[in-house]
């Protein structure tokens, strides 16, 4: 398996949901990011994290709440969102540790969030 | 920290001809830098990339280029189809930064047929 899936979608909430986004990639890859990106704009990097550790937070509020349970897995946990947080979300991998910058990052085809 | 400006924000093409976009960063430190591109509705993948120990480095009918010294680099893309119709964006890292890719903001190609 070489790509990177993301689920759900898409995915519309209120402002008072908690919900969650799932990244799963089998490359066998140590390094997972989520990006945020609005429309006309380029990825905003989020988090990443390196061996299932949290290494990179780029001061992202604390309604996103990121969390890696194996070396596989990445999810983001959303809540008390607002409207402005709606744009789509990418996950990403990498193949090696923090400080292998010029690993190729393999982008999952994101979701869709809409926060009314 | 690291600037990357991208030039142009968009740019249209007759099909065949060559497409040429720019990026340049602050930083002198960043040695790493990798090209995406970006359908519509679909995910960013890398098309090239080249490190600092290199001047140019060509794929087929892709080819980036890299001056050091100005701190800049660009893309070229020769023969051009409808198909490289997207958005690409440029981006830029440095060991110390991790993982951490800084973007430009991004070129919106159109090839006309």
């Amino acid at each position: 398996d070489t790509e990177v899936t993301q689920t759900p979608k898409h995915l519309v909430m209120g402002m008072t949901n908690k919900k969650s986004l799932k990244c799963e990639q089998h490359m066998g890859h140590r390094a997972m990011y989520w990006y945020k990106q609005k429309a006309k704009k380029p990825p905003e990097l989020m988090f990443v994290y390196s061996y299932e550790k949290l290494s990179i937070n780029e001061s992202v509020p604390s309604r996103f709440s990121p969390e890696c349970p194996n070396s596989s897995l990445l999810n983001l946990h959303l809540h008390a969102l607002q409207p402005e947080d709606s744009a789509l979300y990418l996950c990403a991998s990498s193949q090696g540790a923090l400080a292998t910058h010029t690993d190729t990052q393999y982008f999952g085809p994101g979701t869709r969030l809409t926060v009314l | 920290g690291e600037n990357v400006e991208q030039h142009p924000s968009t740019l249209s093409v007759q099909e065949g001809d060559s497409a040429v976009i720019k990026c340049t960063y602050s930083d002198s430190a960043s040695n790493y830098f990798p090209w995406y591109k970006q359908e519509l509705g679909k995910r960013p993948q890398l098309i090239i990339d080249i490190r600092s120990n290199v001047g140019e480095k060509k794929d087929q009918r892709i080819a980036v280029t890299l001056n050091k010294t100005a701190k800049h680099f660009s893309l070229h893309i020769t023969e051009t189809q409808p198909e490289d119709s997207a958005v690409y964006f440029c981006a830029a890292s440095k060991e110390a930064a991790g993982n951490k890719l800084t973007f430009g903001g991004g070129t919106r190609v159109l090839v006309k047929p």
